[in-house]
């Protein structure tokens, strides 16, 4: 299948600054990309969407300027957490998908990124 | 917003079957089942897809009754490295793409 890159796998950052996450399509191009956070023993859920070149679509209840998302490329997108608290510490995933809204396609997902705010 | 629910763990014994329900019933026409699975501090790993037929890859196979409103995904030879989190997912289809919504998943503990 597909690979997706997520980088880093592990950060550490003090509370009140930004950290920035990169997820990457290494192999195909991706029309779509989603954000997700993952707490201990839970499901995944889902934060935003982002389609490449327009702002991304937020989930209920996700904090647009808290979350920062850019699509730059069909093969890169990023997730900056602004103003880290240690709340804010959890598993994020990325996920990529090659297809538009009615194709037949899936989502590859990245390995995920461990942020611990202290 | 996940359109599925799944029983919260299952054990399996090495060797044997391992059946993996899953109840959509709000699915509509459109939407497609997905099933991933992860394992522990991973990204989820796609296994199969479907939308009324069943289906059957290198990894598993997909059962959609009829009414698609129920599904149920088989491994038919279960081993220790299948022991995961198994995630059901109905696609949603929006303006903005694809968007796949995790609901709790079944804990597969597959047991020497």
């Amino acid at each position: 299948g597909a690979v997706v890159s997520q980088h880093p796998s592990r950060v550490i950052c003090k509370s009140g600054t930004s950290v920035k996450i990169e997820c990457r399509s290494l192999d195909f191009q991706a029309t779509t990309m989603f954000w997700y956070r993952q707490f201990p023993k839970k499901s995944l859920m889902l934060m935003a969407t982002s389609n490449e070149g327009s702002k991304a679509t937020y989930e209920q209840g996700v904090e647009k300027d808290k979350f920062l998302i850019n699509h730059a490329s069909l093969t890169l997108s990023t997730l900056t957490v602004t103003s880290a608290h240690p709340e804010d510490s959890s598993f994020y995933i990325c996920s990529a998908s090659t297809g538009g809204p009615h194709t037949n396609t899936e989502a590859f997902f990245g390995q995920g990124t461990r942020l611990t705010v202290v | 917003d996940a359109k599925t629910t799944q029983p919260p763990s299952m054990d399996c014994a090495e060797g044997r079957a391992a059946n993996l329900p899953c109840n959509h019933s709000t699915i509509s026409g459109n939407e497609y089942v997905y099933w991933y699975r992860q394992i522990h501090s991973q990204g989820p790993q796609y296994i199969i897809h479907g939308l009324k037929n069943n289906e059957t890859n290198e990894m598993a196979s997909l059962i959609i009754t009829e009414d698609r409103k129920s599904s149920t995904l088989i491994l038919p030879h279960a081993t220790l490295r299948d022991t995961a989190v198994y995630y059901c997912i109905v696609r949603v289809v929006r303006r903005t793409g694809n968007q796949f919504y995790f609901g709790t998943g079944t804990s597969l503990t597959v047991i020497p």
